[in-house]
């Protein structure tokens, strides 16, 4: 089942602070945020494990609420280079680790 | 580290023709590769799960005889579409886990199919 992203979009301005949840109806077991830009293939940022810490990538965190289901990526500082469309990708622990990716939340960064 | 090439990066092909598209690990091992497809600004949906020397895992609704998958060895998966119709052009994209590493998928640069 598709894991939910909110919001759909953020416009920001450079500097400011966001966050992009990402929620899941069924139990997880690591949930993968990527980021890709127009034409182009996600890159990967950070994968959060159940029963593993926050994680952080430079100025990119995020945290995983396994009783929730639910997991946050906190955008601090924003640049313009962040801009592009984030999406989460969850895993329900299957033996090939395939990944449901949500809708997507397109960031916008304006100078 | 951690890259994964396609190619080609975009084709242009007649309807009822077939196409394949080659999946890359450049310099990690990938037991398993994922192909996924992407219509624009929607998500990336899983199309089937590749497993090296063993057949293709399909998902609900891909028809496994039109989109052919082989993962022949650790570096290399393809994707044939065979038959293609106007209706198949996409945005296909690979990813592929490495076999040493952690469960993080790392995805190639995708192929852009359009069918005339």
């Amino acid at each position: 089942q598709q894991p939910v992203q909110s919001p759909q979009a953020v416009i920001l301005r450079e500097g400011e602070d966001a966050v992009i949840n990402c929620s899941s109806s069924k139990a997880l077991y690591s949930v993968h945020w990527y980021r890709q830009k127009h034409g182009e293939a996600p890159v990967f940022l950070m994968i959060l494990l159940k029963g593993g810490e926050q994680m952080r990538h430079e100025k990119i965190s995020a945290s995983f609420n396994e009783k929730k289901q639910q997991s946050s990526l906190y955008l601090t500082a924003s640049q313009l280079s962040y801009s592009g469309t984030y999406f989460c990708g969850t895993d329900s622990g299957g033996s090939n680790y395939k990944l449901t990716f949500g809708k997507g939340t397109l960031l916008t960064v304006n100078p | 580290g951690a890259v994964v090439s396609q190619h080609p990066s975009r084709v242009i092909c007649k309807s009822g023709t077939s196409v394949k598209i080659e999946c890359r690990s450049l310099d990690f091992q990938a037991t398993t590769m994922f192909w996924y497809r992407q219509f624009p600004k929607q998500s990336l949906m899983l199309m089937a799960t590749s497993n090296e020397g063993s057949k293709a895992t399909y998902e609900q609704g891909v028809e496994k005889d039109k989109f052919l998958i082989n993962h022949a060895s650790l570096t290399l998966s393809t994707l044939t579409v065979t038959s293609a119709h106007p209706e198949d052009s996409s945005f296909y994209i690979c990813s592929a886990r490495d076999a040493g590493g952690g469960y993080e998928q790392y995805f190639g640069p995708g192929t852009r199919l359009t069918v005339t």
